[in-house]
């Protein structure tokens, strides 16, 4: 079955620290992928995705991931985490074809001042 | 540009009640997917409606119903309801089927008493 994992459901850094957010797939075919980030009573929004090509993404807030077939991976990294990135952040698969998305559990990030 | 609109926004219903819940996606989108979030459960997708066609359902019992309209706003329904039902669904679109971004609206909170 097709799924999404994170295997980390709270992560906590300190302010001005480098983040990594892990995601792993399990799908037939390469997925497209995305990282969304919903804060307190906001919205889901859309970081960053994957389609084909370079597998080094850059999106939005100054957020990367890295798309790594072998390890099937999709990986979010910030270098330097302020303030305002707590909340909580899920990376999702979708298989072409299926027009649905499968989110992963969700990461819960705490920013330490 | 208008984002997606969810009304309402709070909801508290009995059990074996029945909820409508409507959704109002971004100008010229004419794909409407529906989604639940509960804290055990994560989120999960409900079904996907494109031209007033449901697309894509996911594993919800019969009890959730959709529809779509011809000017691509969309409709939840939720009869019989139980505790379970308790949650925040979110309504998302996106221009096209396929593997686009998707806009979320801020969400319902149903309770279920």
């Amino acid at each position: 079955a097709q799924s999404v994992t994170q295997p980390d459901i709270h992560i906590t850094v300190s302010e001005g620290a480098s983040l990594e957010l892990r995601c792993n797939y399990s799908y037939g075919a390469t997925p497209y992928l995305f990282w969304y980030v919903q804060s307190p009573g906001q919205g889901l929004q859309l970081l960053l995705k994957y389609f084909s090509g370079d597998t080094l993404v850059q999106g939005i807030k100054g957020f990367e991931a890295e798309f790594k077939r072998s390890q099937s991976s999709f990986n979010l990294r910030k270098p330097s985490v302020h303030w305002s990135d707590a909340a909580e952040y899920f990376c999702v698969g979708e298989t072409s074809g299926t027009y649905k998305y499968i989110f992963g559990t969700g990461t819960r990030l705490k920013v330490l001042a | 540009k208008a984002g997606v609109t969810q009304t309402p926004r709070y909801l508290i219903k009995t059990r074996g009640q029945q909820v409508t819940l409507s959704c109002s996606p971004i100008s010229g989108h004419r794909s409407v997917s529906w989604y639940q979030q509960t804290p055990g459960q994560g989120l999960q997708f409900l079904f996907e409606y494109f031209s007033e066609t449901q697309r894509n359902k996911g594993n919800f019992p019969g009890r959730f119903s959709g529809r779509q309209f011809s000017n691509s706003r969309s409709e939840m329904n939720v009869s019989t309801l139980e505790l379970g039902d308790s949650a925040l669904y979110l309504c998302a679109s996106s221009p096209d089927l396929g593997p686009n971004e998707q806009f979320f609206g801020p969400g319902t909170r149903l309770t279920v008493l």
